[in-house]
């Protein structure tokens, strides 16, 4: 099993629709992070969190939203989906000492 | 500004070639360094981490160095294959802040 898992894959969803995105790691590791990729503007932080009660948001967090149910489970949720937020989400975790793991990242597209 | 620059953007080599990707970054109060591989439309597979305190690392063929008071590093690939075509990321650990560089695309040829 990967170390850290994305589910789902690929999404299609229509505009305003809600869709959570989630993910969970068997790093052990205490810091999840939550990024996108799009073409030309590279790998941009959305939130990320250092522990269970711990959330912090990143450059660009407006129009998402996020969960950290446990130390191995974080989630990120877009409450009313519109276009551009069409892009690959990577989840990613990290602890102190060591690199970045990073999933296998999901597809969205809004329509 | 915390910044991560890599060249170059593109690069493509015959096989079995020797290749350097350059990575520089603007503030060397660094913690760490890693270097990543992003084939098209894939996650980011981590290659190797250097440690602000190390001066290179090495795993197969690749090998990467780190200059922090010159704001470098280097990844190495020695004879370069077809599978080595992919998207090379250099990012840049500062504090809790992860900064990336916008990527070298690497194509091997056969």
């Amino acid at each position: 099993d990967a170390d850290v898992t994305q589910t789902p894959r690929n999404r299609i969803t229509k505009t305003g629709k809600r869709i959570m995105l989630e993910c969970s790691q068997t790093k052990g590791h205490d810091r999840m992070y939550w990024y996108r990729q799009d073409p030309g503007l590279g790998l941009r932080l959305i939130y990320y969190s250092f522990d269970v009660k711990d959330i912090n948001k990143g450059e660009i967090s407006d129009g998402y939203s996020v969960s950290r149910q446990a130390q191995a489970k974080f989630s990120l949720s877009l409450e009313s989906a519109i276009p551009n937020q069409t892009a690959l989400y990577f989840c990613a975790t990290s602890k102190t000492g060591y690199g970045y793991t990073f999933g296998s990242g999901t597809r969205l597209t809004v329509v | 500004k915390q910044e991560v620059t890599q060249i170059p953007a593109a690069l493509s080599v015959p096989e079995g070639e020797n290749l350097v990707l350059n990575c520089s970054f603007t503030d060397s109060a660094i913690y760490n360094l890693q270097w990543f591989r992003q084939d098209p439309g894939k996650g980011l597979t981590s290659l190797l981490l250097i440690q602000s305190s190390q001066r290179e690392q090495t795993s197969g063929r690749l090998n990467a160095s780190l200059d922090k008071s010159s704001g470098r590093s280097t990844l190495y690939i020695a004879a370069s294959q077809p599978g080595d075509s992919a998207t090379y990321l250099c990012a840049v650990l500062y504090g809790n802040k992860l900064v990336f560089g916008a990527g070298t695309i690497l194509r091997v040829k056969s």
